[in-house]
C-alpha cells in the first residue's frame, strides 16, 4: 500500500468530539475516494472527490460527516459530534483519473477510529 | 443499490487444499476487481477482469469472469498459510452512470489456511 498515506493510523475520541482523518493520495493522483469498513465486513463507499470538488457523496451520512480535498494539502474526512456507531476503519483510495472500474484505485492502510 | 453476493463468508482449510470463492450479482458488471486485505492493512488489488469469459492467472490464483459478466470466481490451488486473509470482490460503475468512481464491494470471504 505504499503511496497512499493516511493519518493517524489510530484515533480515539470521546462521544461528542470531532474526528479529522487525513489522506494524501499517491503522487500524480487527483482523485480520492473514502470508504468505511465495519469489523469483518466489506468496504462501503462514502465519497468521491477531485481537487476542490465533491463528485459523488451518495454514501455519506447526511449529518455530521463532511469531506474536502483542497487544492493544496491532503483530503480530510471530518466527523463532528462522534457517536459510538462511528467506530470503524476508514480507508482512502486514490486514482490518477476518474475510475470507471477499469483503472484501479490504490488504497491506504486506513484510520481505525474508536469512540469511547 | 447493485449488490454483490460473495460466498462463502468464512473458509477454513488445511495447507495444500484447493478452494473457490464466488462473487455474484443480478446485474451486469462493467468490470470486476478482486482485492486481498490483511488485518490492519488496506485492500491490495489482485486483478481486474473486464471481458466476459475472461480467465486470468496469478501464480496459484485463477480468476474467472462469467460469460454474462454477472459473476466471477477466484480459485486458489494448493493453498498456503500466507494466503490467509480477507478476499473482496468489487465492481466498478456502469458506464454512462453518475456513479462512476464508486466501487461496490462484496461482504468478503475470510480465508484461514492452517499449516
Amino acid at each position: 500500500n505504499a503511496g497512499v498515506m493516511q493519518n493517524p493510523r489510530h484515533l480515539v475520541r470521546r462521544r461528542g468530539q470531532e474526528a479529522r482523518l487525513r489522506c494524501s493520495p499517491m503522487k500524480g493522483h487527483s482523485h480520492v475516494y473514502w470508504y468505511r469498513q465495519l469489523p469483518e465486513e466489506g468496504l462501503k463507499f462514502m465519497v468521491y472527490l477531485q481537487k476542490e470538488n465533491i463528485i459523488d457523496e451518495s454514501g455519506m451520512p447526511k449529518e455530521r460527516f463532511s469531506a474536502e480535498f483542497p487544492k493544496e494539502g491532503p483530503s480530510i474526512l471530518r466527523i463532528q459530534q462522534v457517536v459510538r456507531g462511528d467506530s470503524a476503519a476508514y480507508f482512502c483510495a486514490s486514482s490518477p483519473r476518474r475510475d470507471s472500474g477499469r483503472r484501479p484505485q490504490h488504497f491506504g492502510d486506513g484510520t481505525r477510529l474508536s469512540i469511547l | 443499490t447493485q449488490l454483490l453476493e460473495q460466498s462463502p463468508q468464512f473458509l477454513s482449510i488445511q495447507e495444500g487444499e484447493n478452494l473457490t470463492v464466488y462473487c455474484n450479482s443480478s446485474s451486469v458488471f462493467s468490470s470486476l476487481q478482486w482485492y486481498r486485505q490483511e488485518p490492519g492493512e488496506g485492500p491490495v488489488l489482485l486483478v481486474t477482469v473486464v471481458t466476459g469469459g475472461e480467465v486470468k492467472k496469478l501464480k496459484r490464483l485463477t480468476f474467472q469472469f462469467g460469460d454474462a459478466r454477472k459473476d466471477s470466481s477466484l480459485h486458489i490451488t494448493a493453498a498456503q498459510p500466507g494466503d490467509t486473509g480477507l478476499y473482496l470482490c468489487a465492481r466498478g460503475s456502469n458506464a454512462g452512470g453518475t456513479s462512476y468512481g464508486k466501487l461496490t464491494f462484496g461482504q468478503g470471504t475470510i480465508l484461514t489456511v492452517h499449516p
